[in-house]
């Protein structure tokens, strides 16, 4: 079992504001780390697939990182929106394939 | 259909009850994943299927719980004589191959009374 943690747990923050939130884990024994945003009353959405220590993702405003030596993954988002507002999972698949752990996610409001 | 495809959004069962939770995956999809969420905490794991084959069925929290996949494609998650324990949001995701990112459904959210 893969224990991942995310903090924090939750964030208010003003439209515009960038902000940045963790997903930390214990062992480097994974296969990939996968980033979810899951608006309300919708599918959970991946946002990035990162496999490599030093892996850097970005998709608009937002990016990923992966430092897997030191068991951290970060997200930012720049210039944040009102439509940002979602909570925001980590993700890591086990090396079989056969299992996502998942954080117990971000939940993250954008204040307009 | 574009996405996966989860079936019914909603259910109430009573205590007792069995109930039949339907996922329609990405045609083509190998990867086919289940997944319970209560309240306030994360996704867990139930159980993965790789086209017809359930090759890991770990998560299952007792043996009430049940899934199959015959065809590859289309998964049905069975819960028998449901306690109010089972109350929770039961996620869908496929994947093209393992690794690759995982497309969610909508979940279905089942309410034990």
């Amino acid at each position: 079992i893969l224990n991942v943690e995310q903090s924090p747990q939750s964030l208010h923050v003003q439209e515009g504001d960038s902000t940045n939130f963790t997903c930390s884990f214990p062992s480097s024994n994974f296969y990939a780390l996968h980033w979810y945003r899951w608006e309300t009353a919708k599918s959970p959405e991946a946002l990035f697939v990162m496999t490599l220590n030093g892996d850097e993702k970005k998709k608009g405003r937002i990016s990923a990182t992966l430092n897997t030596k030191e068991g951290y993954s970060y997200l930012y988002i720049k210039g944040s929106q009102p439509e940002d507002s979602a909570t925001y999972l980590c993700a890591l698949l086990s090396n079989t394939g056969n299992q996502f752990y998942f954080g117990t996610g971000t939940s993250l409001t954008v204040i307009p | 259909g574009a996405g996966v495809s989860q079936s019914p959004r909603y259910k109430v069962a009573k205590r007792g009850q069995d109930v039949a939770l339907r996922c329609d995956p990405i045609s083509g999809h190998v990867s086919l994943f289940w997944y319970q969420q209560a309240l306030g905490q994360g996704p867990e794991f139930l159980t993965y299927f790789q086209n017809e084959a359930q090759l890991d069925k770990s998560g299952l929290p007792s043996d009430r719980f049940f899934a199959e996949r015959p065809e590859g494609s289309v998964s049905t998650l069975k819960i028998q004589r449901t306690q109010q324990e089972d109350s929770a949001v039961y996620l869908c995701a496929s994947s093209l191959t393992r690794g690759r990112e995982a497309f969610f459904g909508q979940g279905t959210r089942l309410t034990v009374v």
